[in-house]
């Protein structure tokens, strides 16, 4: 079984705040990196699929980055606001396995 | 433009009773899944599809039976439900692209008593 950690497991950041979280996942083998965002009472939701090394995504104020090399994606959020409050889940893909294999995720609390 | 759709939201089941979780999508998705989703444990597999006819074990399929006889349609059978099948439960569907994003429902409550 493939091991995808996050940390750290839970963040609070004041509002205003810039913040960044890591996904580690074994560097072999490696076909593709999901980050997710799961906000309370609803369900996952896409926020990139990376699948290059070096790859770099941007959506309004979330950037993420990926190593494929090392084994690491990083997430960024520039100027928290009470809204990107939610889970945040990486889940990693191997060469000819058609199973995601999941993060437990980062908790992030906005504090206004 | 539904997307994914699952039902029941809820559920409870007495143990040794069976079910079935329905999941289906419009999208014309390839790909589809079964997740349960548990207290401090990431999202884990259950059973996947990557088309019709064609349905394959994830990391927990044991007490979980799956069929896909229609592109749309992937539903979860619970044989003999057991208190340690008590979770919530996510399908999601995708393209067979090498830069897929999943879809996922908005989940199942099931409780076994």
């Amino acid at each position: 079984i493939l091991n995808v950690e996050q940390s750290p497991q839970s963040l609070h950041v004041q509002e205003g705040d810039s913040t960044n979280f890591t996904c580690s996942f074994p560097s072999s083998n490696f076909y593709a990196l999901h980050w997710y965002r799961w906000e309370t009472a609803k369900s996952p939701e896409a926020l990139f699929v990376m699948t290059l090394n070096g790859d770099e995504k941007k959506k309004g104020r979330i950037s993420a980055t990926l190593n494929t090399k090392e084994g690491y994606s990083y997430l960024y959020i520039k100027g928290s606001q009470p809204e990107d409050s939610a889970t945040y889940l990486c889940a990693f893909k191997t060469f000819g396995n058609e199973k995601l294999t999941f993060g437990t995720g980062t908790r992030l609390t906005i504090i206004p | 433009n539904a997307g994914v759709t699952q039902t029941p939201k809820f559920q409870v089941l007495k143990t040794g009773q069976s079910m079935t979780l329905q999941c289906a999508q419009d999208m014309n998705h390839e790909y589809m899944s079964w997740y349960r989703q548990d207290p401090g444990m990431g999202l884990r597999l259950i059973h996947y599809s990557v088309g019709a006819g064609i349905t394959d074990q994830g990391e927990v399929p044991n007490g979980y039976n799956v069929s896909r006889s229609t592109t749309e349609d992937f539903p979860l059978r619970l044989l003999s439900a057991a208190p340690s099948q008590t979770s919530v439960y996510f399908c999601a569907s995708s393209y067979l692209t090498e830069s897929r994003q999943y879809t996922f429902g908005s989940g199942t409550r099931l409780t076994v008593v």
